[in-house]
C-alpha cells in the first residue's frame, strides 16, 4: 500500500507566481490535512478536507490560499501570487477516519516551496 | 502561547547512550503523539499515548505522560546513529477539533558514532 504521495517534492516560484501542491492520500483514506512548516518550527495546521468538502480551514490565510479535494484526483493546495514569506515545507497527511477516538495521521514527504 | 513545546531544543549524545526529550502542553488533550523527522524528509509516527495512559513502550522507545503536569517524555534507549533526527510531540485537543494536530518546535537529536 503506497503511502501519502506529494508532488512536486521541490518547487521554486518567483514572487507573484502561483504554486500548486498536490497530495494523493493513502488508498482508502478520505480525510486529508495540510500543514505548513516554517524553518526551525514545528508543523502548523492549515486545512482539513474530506472528499468535495472543506471541513476546517481555520489555519489557512484568508487571502491567496485555497484548497480542494475533488471527488476524483488528488487534493490541491493552491497559493496565488506567492511572496517570500510563503517559503516553507508543506505537508499533507491522510487518515481513514477522523474526529473521534485515537487515530493516526499518515504524513507525506512534503513539498518544499522556495519563493525567489 | 504554543501547545506542545519540547525541550531541550537540541541534544547531542554518543551512540549507545539513552536520549530523553520532554514535551509540555497547555490544554486538555485526547492523546499525545511523538513523530520523528529526518533532515529534509517527512514525518514518521512513532507512538501514541492516550490521556488515560501513563506509560507506553515500543521497541527502544518509552513514552510517559503526566496529565496533571501536562507533560510527556520520550526516552530512546541504546541510541544509534540512525536515530539522528528531529523529534516532535503533537497533541489532539479534547473536545472538538480532534483532527487538528498541534506540534511543538521539536528537539534535534544528534547521535555521534
Amino acid at each position: 500500500n503506497a503511502g501519502v504521495m506529494q508532488n512536486p517534492r521541490h518547487l521554486v516560484r518567483r514572487r507573484g507566481q502561483e504554486a500548486r501542491l498536490r497530495c494523493s492520500p493513502m488508498k482508502g483514506h478520505s480525510h486529508v490535512y495540510w500543514y505548513r512548516q516554517l524553518p526551525e518550527e514545528g508543523l502548523k495546521f492549515m486545512v482539513y478536507l474530506q472528499k468535495e468538502n472543506i471541513i476546517d480551514e481555520s489555519g489557512m490565510p484568508k487571502e491567496r490560499f485555497s484548497a480542494e479535494f475533488p471527488k476524483e484526483g488528488p487534493s490541491i493546495l493552491r497559493i496565488q501570487q506567492v511572496v517570500r514569506g510563503d517559503s516553507a515545507a508543506y505537508f499533507c497527511a491522510s487518515s481513514p477516519r477522523s474526529g473521534t477516538g485515537d487515530y493516526e495521521q499518515y504524513f507525506g514527504p512534503g513539498t518544499r516551496l522556495t519563493v525567489t | 502561547s504554543q501547545q506542545g513545546e519540547e525541550d531541550p531544543q537540541a541534544l547531542s549524545i554518543q551512540e549507545g547512550e539513552n536520549a530523553t526529550m520532554n514535551c509540555s502542553y497547555k490544554t486538555s488533550i485526547n492523546n499525545l503523539q511523538w513523530y520523528r523527522q529526518n533532515s529534509g524528509r517527512g514525518l514518521v509516527h512513532l507512538i501514541l499515548i492516550r490521556s488515560n495512559e501513563r506509560e507506553k513502550h515500543s521497541g527502544r522507545l518509552r513514552v510517559t505522560l503526566d496529565t496533571s503536569k501536562k507533560s510527556s517524555s520520550l526516552l530512546i534507549t541504546a541510541s544509534r546513529a540512525a536515530d539522528t533526527a528531529s523529534y516532535f510531540c503533537a497533541t489532539f485537543p479534547s473536545g472538538g477539533s480532534n483532527y487538528k494536530l498541534t506540534f511543538g518546535k521539536g528537539t534535534l537529536l544528534t547521535v555521534n558514532p
